[in-house]
């Protein structure tokens, strides 16, 4: 079972200010097909979870640009240019390249 | 557009079985790639099961042998039939499509509690 840890579990972050989370992977990501199916989730409180970023860097429609996902292999990044009070929740990164399907532990950016 | 209802959460016992649907809309299931993930309150995502569009189903340790994923095409319908349930299994159970981009789970539903008991 591929593992994958976030980090930090939290964030704490000013508004305007930058974030950014980390999504390591037990095990490369690269699918049969050459396509790396890590994916990034935003869950707001009492909502179910929205994509942002699949495929490692695609925006899904609809999400704003400050979201940017990166990365190769087993390393990968989220980063939100600037944090608006709308991003408060918990985000998670999944992958699907191998089963069980796997998501990260989460982590809970807040304002400061 | 696009939609995914969820329905048949309840409060049942340990040992029951349930019958979960997410009823889909905008979108014809038995094209996509479609999931069911559950979470646990106050806890995490954890992936339950999926079913391809050719019909190939997998599913989580933790749930295999107990569970069975299938979908109704006449009713563009995904079902998740839980038997012998375990306190464990106590989770917001939610669906979810590929819908448009073939590389991620872009639509997802509500989700339904389900609460195992003694």
């Amino acid at each position: 079972e591929i593992v994958l840890t976030q980090t930090p579990l939290s964030s704490p972050v000013t508004l305007g200010q930058p974030a950014s989370i980390s999504c390591r992977s037990s095990q490369s990501l690269v699918g049969s097909d050459g396509n790396t199916y890590l994916s990034w989730l935003q869950q707001r409180p009492g909502q179910p979870p929205r994509l942002l970023i699949y495929k490692i860097s695609s925006r899904f429609s609809g999400v704003p640009d400050r979201f940017t996902g990166s990365g190769a292999g087993t390393d990968f990044t989220l980063k939100i240019t600037r944090v608006e009070a709308e991003d408060v929740g918990v985000y998670y990164c999944m992958q699907f390249s191998q089963i069980p399907y796997t998501f990260g532990q989460g982590t809970k950016l807040e304002i400061k | 557009e696009v939609q995914l209802v969820e329905s048949g959460g309840g409060s049942i016992q340990i040992g029951e079985s349930l019958r979960l649907s997410c009823a889909a809309s905008g979108f014809t299931v038995s094209d996509k790639y479609m999931i069911w993930v559950r979470q646990a309150p106050g806890k995490g995502l954890e992936w339950v099961s999926v079913i391809y569009g050719g019909g190939i189903t997998l599913y989580a340790d933790s749930v295999r042998g107990r569970f069975t994923i299938s979908r109704d095409n006449s009713k563009n319908t995904l079902f998740l039939e839980m038997n012998r349930l375990r306190a464990e299994d106590t989770a917001v159970y939610l669906c979810a499509g590929s819908v448009e981009t073939r590389g991620g789970f872009d639509y997802w539903g509500q989700g339904t509690l389900v609460t195992v008991s003694s």
